[in-house]
């Protein structure tokens, strides 16, 4: 079964400066999507970020970015010029790209609490 | 930008009750999830829904748990005889056909006391 790690139960950053944010998954598909969600204090869902694992170039939103390593199954999420904002809870998530009739579900790691000093 | 939306933002419930969470997908997508996050742990998959039925559900779906799309907008998740244990967020989530992407709604707080 697939699963999905994520070491670092908590972060910190200066406001300004740049965080990364690890997570490594397992599984023996050879393609999937990766994502990363940011759930605020008011608990909602929101996708920052995702990578389709067919696509070698490293995704990128704005100041959200990810390196990619498949072959060790890592996806790293990079926060640049930190904002006050961004602290939230971050939820690395793993879904296969194919799963019969439905979209398949989405697997999830425990999620990294991140904080920004100002 | 479409949302996902769903009431009650927060339901308190006696435990041994039934509440049902409701869900309004965005009008285009055809795939609908229902997800649940015990306060301080990982966001868990409940079931998923598809051409008005049921596409795939977890171990935690059990015979408590129900869903159905009664009127063609609406995606209701039912919890029978609720259990303490029970307590968690509750997020509906949906996605357009072929689209990877999916949209969260904002959760409900399920509480049981």
């Amino acid at each position: 079964a697939q699963t999905v790690t994520q070491s670092q139960p908590e972060m910190s950053v200066q406001e300004a400066e740049t965080v990364t944010l690890s997570c490594t998954y397992d599984t023996s598909e050879s393609d999937y999507y990766l994502f990363w969600y940011k759930q605020p204090p008011s608990r909602q869902m929101i996708l920052v970020i995702r990578q389709e694992a067919y696509k070698q170039q490293n995704a990128t939103e704005n100041r959200f970015s990810v390196n990619f390593q498949k072959a060790a199954k890592s996806f790293s999420l990079k926060i640049s010029d930190s904002q006050l904002g961004d602290a939230a809870m971050y939820f690395c998530a793993y879904r296969d790209s194919n799963y019969g009739g439905s979209q398949g579900n989405l697997i999830f790691g425990k999620g990294t609490k991140l904080s920004v000093k100002p | 930008e479409p949302e996902v939306t769903q009431t009650p933002s927060h339901q308190v419930t006696q435990m041994g009750q039934e509440v049902i969470l409701r869900c309004v997908p965005i009008s285009n997508h055809l795939y609908f999830y229902w997800y649940r996050q015990i306060l301080g742990q990982k966001v868990e998959f409940l079931v998923s829904f598809y051409n008005n039925e049921i596409s795939e559900k977890s171990e935690i779906f059990d015979d408590q748990f129900s869903v159905e799309r009664p009127d063609g907008s609406n995606f209701t998740l039912k919890i029978r005889s609720t259990k303490l244990e029970d307590s968690a967020m509750y997020f509906c989530a949906s996605s357009e056909y072929n689209n990877y992407g999916y949209t969260f709604g904002s959760g409900t707080r399920l509480t049981v006391v």
